[in-house]
C-alpha cells in the first residue's frame, strides 16, 4: 500500500531563515506531487505541483520554490522566510489509475 | 480558471439529523469533482469522488454527494449525522488533464451536536 510522509511534523523558525520541507511517497512509482498551504485552517492553495523529475509547475509566484530531486521525493524551500510563511504545509500526491489526491499529515510551520 | 464556492462557513445539525454541505463549481469542460474531509492538525482524508456515470457517488463513512450538471453543483449528503462527522469539509473541482490539479473551496466547518 501507498503511503506519505513528510517532516518535521511542527517548525518555528526566525524571520529571514531559510525553510527545507520533505516529502516521500512509498509504495508508487512516477507519483504527481503536490504542495499546498493552508492558513488559519480554511482552504488549502495550491502552491507548486510536478508530475516527474526535475518537473516543477509553480501556481502562485512568492517566496517559496519546489524541487523533485527524486521520483518520490518533493521538497519545499525557502530562502528567507517571511512572516506570512507561517501556515500548514501539504503534500499530497496522485498516481497510477487513482483520480483522486491522497494527502501527508502536514507540516505546521510558525514564522516569528 | 476554475473555481468553486462552499457558501457556509458552517453547519449545525444535531446527531441522527440529514446533513448537508454545500458546493458549486466552475470548471471548463467536464470536471473531475472531490469532496474531501479534514480533522484538526491532520490532512485530508479523502471522502468521494465523481468522475463519469452516475450522478449520485456513494463514498466513505455513508456519505454521498450529487453532480448536477444544470446547476453546477455537488452537495454532500448524509442521512443521519453522527457526533463523529464534526470536522471541516472541502470541495475540490478539477479539470482533466493538466496535472490533475484541484482548486479547493474554503471549506464548511460541520459542527454535529449530540
Amino acid at each position: 500500500s501507498q503511503t506519505i510522509h513528510q517532516w518535521p511534523a511542527t517548525l518555528v523558525q526566525p524571520v529571514g531563515s531559510p525553510l527545507s520541507l520533505e516529502c516521500t511517497v512509498e509504495g508508487t512509482s512516477n507519483p504527481n506531487l503536490y504542495w499546498y498551504r493552508q492558513a488559519a485552517g480554511r482552504g488549502l492553495q495550491l502552491l507548486f505541483y510536478s508530475v516527474g523529475i526535475g518537473q516543477i509547475s509553480s501556481e502562485v509566484p512568492q517566496n517559496l520554490s519546489a524541487s523533485r530531486p527524486q521520483d518520490r521525493q518533493f521538497i519545499l524551500s525557502s530562502k528567507k522566510l517571511l512572516l506570512s510563511d507561517s501556515g500548514f504545509y501539504l503534500c499530497a500526491w496522485r498516481g497510477g489509475t487513482l483520480d483522486e489526491q491522497f494527502f501527508g499529515p502536514g507540516t505546521r510551520l510558525t514564522v516569528l | 480558471a476554475q473555481s468553486v464556492a462552499q457558501p457556509e462557513d458552517q453547519v449545525k445539525v444535531a446527531e441522527g439529523n440529514p446533513l448537508t454541505v454545500k458546493c458549486t463549481y466552475s470548471v471548463s469542460g467536464n470536471p473531475y469533482l472531490f469532496w474531501y474531509v479534514q480533522y484538526p492538525n491532520r490532512g485530508l482524508q479523502f471522502l468521494l469522488k465523481y468522475i463519469t456515470g452516475d450522478n449520485l457517488v456513494k463514498g466513505s463513512y455513508g456519505f454521498e454527494a450529487e453532480f448536477n450538471k444544470s446547476q453546477t453543483s455537488f452537495h454532500l449528503k448524509k442521512p443521519s449525522a453522527l457526533v463523529s462527522d464534526s470536522a471541516l469539509y472541502f470541495c475540490a473541482p478539477g479539470p482533466r488533464g493538466e496535472g490533475n490539479k484541484l482548486t479547493f473551496g474554503g471549506g464548511t466547518r460541520v459542527l454535529v451536536k449530540p
